[in-house]
């Protein structure tokens, strides 16, 4: 079985600082790890993937994720955070040959000026 | 690419009344997937198709919900007789071929509620 924990369900930051949304995985063989965001109103957007190779992983909008595999973690970043970033984001997991991906159940992100 | 498209985005209806959800599929994905969201539990998968064919629909919650996917551009959720927890906004996705490392494309969603 396959699971994603987002441990914090509201994550605030001043806009400039750097931003962290956590996640940690559990599945079993190589894991597939993505990010996507939520604005109001609108479906899931596609932010960024890990497959293989570089733990750190760049993504749409500046984000990036770095990927830990003795943490199983794959926390989102950005060193920078705009006002625009407000949203709510998911951590989903894929691997252990299932096609289906596991989601968080989403933190939401608040970029005050 | 217009993305995946979802119809109506907004429907209010009466307890007992029937319910159907549309989605248009971005051309050439394989994959289709029914999702509700609620504050209470979240994203959760209903069901998901694979060349049109069902594959697991044990996240439909009752009797009440059918899916049908008659070609690869159109699939339908439906809801029979409708209750007022039903109450969510339901996303559909599709998916290209059955690759672990593809992303999901999800449309804007439709608001349900049933009063």
């Amino acid at each position: 079985a396959q699971s994603v924990a987002q441990p914090e369900d509201q994550v605030k930051v001043a806009e400039g600082n750097p931003l962290t949304v956590k996640c940690t995985y559990s599945v079993s063989g190589n894991p597939y790890l993505f990010w996507y965001v939520q604005y109001p109103n609108r479906g899931l957007q596609f932010l960024l993937k890990y497959i293989t190779g570089d733990n750190l992983v760049k993504g749409s909008y500046g984000f990036e994720a770095e990927f830990n595999k003795s943490q199983t973690s794959f926390h989102l970043k950005k060193p920078s955070a705009l006002v625009s970033d407000s949203a709510l984001y998911f951590c989903a997991v894929r691997g252990g040959g299932s096609y289906i991906p596991t989601f968080g159940r989403g933190t939401s992100l608040i970029v005050h000026p | 690419d217009a993305g995946v498209i979802q119809s109506p985005r907004h429907e209010v209806t009466e307890m007992g009344q029937e319910v159907t959800l549309r989605c248009k599929p971005i051309s050439g994905h394989d994959y289709l997937f029914w999702y509700r969201q609620t504050m209470m539990r979240g994203l959760e998968l209903l069901i998901y198709f694979n060349n049109n064919v069902p594959i697991d629909d044990s996240g439909m919650p009752e009797d009440r919900f059918s899916a049908k996917m008659p070609n690869a551009s159109f699939s339908t959720l439906k809801i029979q007789p409708s209750e007022p927890r039903d109450s969510a906004v339901y996303f559909c996705a599709s998916s290209l071929t059955p690759k672990e490392s593809s992303p999901l494309h999800f449309g804007n969603g439709t608001r349900l509620t049933v009063t």
